[in-house]
């Protein structure tokens, strides 16, 4: 059966610095979606993707995030300076022509 | 925007019980309710999802009731096992993005 894939599965930084998570959606999928769950916490949408642009985005995704699909197959989620607050999973999720969102395992993020 | 909030926070059952774990939303236009299953190192995976033109539906020993009088919806698993163990989110959404506002999550434990 497809599914998601997300790489690095943890990642470990330094405040102030740039981290790239990347996913790998459903080949076949058009709609893409990150997610961040902070330990503890509601899972939280960040933002969503469609036809090469952000559809929508939450008050999270501010001007230290953003999205590319550089390819026809890589979906990016770039925060250009990680702060201590950023620590987190992070989901992408894809979708298909229906409403079902499939979920990556996540990247579990940790800035220190 | 939305908000979920979703009961009890953890649930401990022995094997063979019911588990029943419950969600109201705020916004009366959210006509999408999905239910996710989490397991330990994974992403969330759609277990059941209802429309709001549904009060009621059911997939093997699981079913969900929504009243959207009340605004709540509910997750009934019968017969439980032990791999049911996991955490459940509830999540509510409008038609059109179908991005999912989640709850805080269910850790349902069950018992051998």
């Amino acid at each position: 059966e497809p599914e998601v894939t997300q790489t690095p599965s943890h990642q470990v930084t330094q405040m102030g610095q740039e981290v790239i998570l990347r996913c790998v959606p459903i080949s076949n999928h058009l709609y893409f979606y990150w997610y961040r769950q902070i330990l503890g916490q509601k899972v939280e949408f960040l933002v969503s993707f469609y036809n090469n642009e952000i559809s929508e985005k939450s008050e999270i995704f501010d001007d230290q995030f953003s999205v590319e699909r550089p390819d026809g197959s890589n979906f990016t989620l770039k925060i250009r300076s990680t702060k201590l607050e950023d620590s987190a999973m992070y989901f992408c999720a894809s979708k298909g022509d229906g409403n079902e969102q499939y979920f990556g395992p996540g990247t579990r993020l940790t800035v220190t | 925007g939305e908000n979920v909030e979703q009961h009890p926070s953890t649930l401990s059952v022995q094997e063979g019980d019911s588990a029943v774990i419950k969600c109201t939303y705020s916004d009366s236009a959210s006509n999408y309710f999905p239910w996710y299953k989490q397991e330990l190192g994974k992403g969330p995976q759609l277990i059941i999802d209802i429309r709001s033109n549904v009060g009621e539906k059911k997939d093997q020993r699981i079913a969900v009731t929504l009243n959207k009088t009340a605004k709540h919806f509910s997750l009934h698993i019968t017969e439980t096992q032990p791999e049911d163990s996991a955490v459940y989110f509830c999540a509510a959404s409008k038609g059109g993005s179908y991005i999912p506002t989640f709850g805080r999550g269910t850790s349902l434990i069950v018992h051998p």
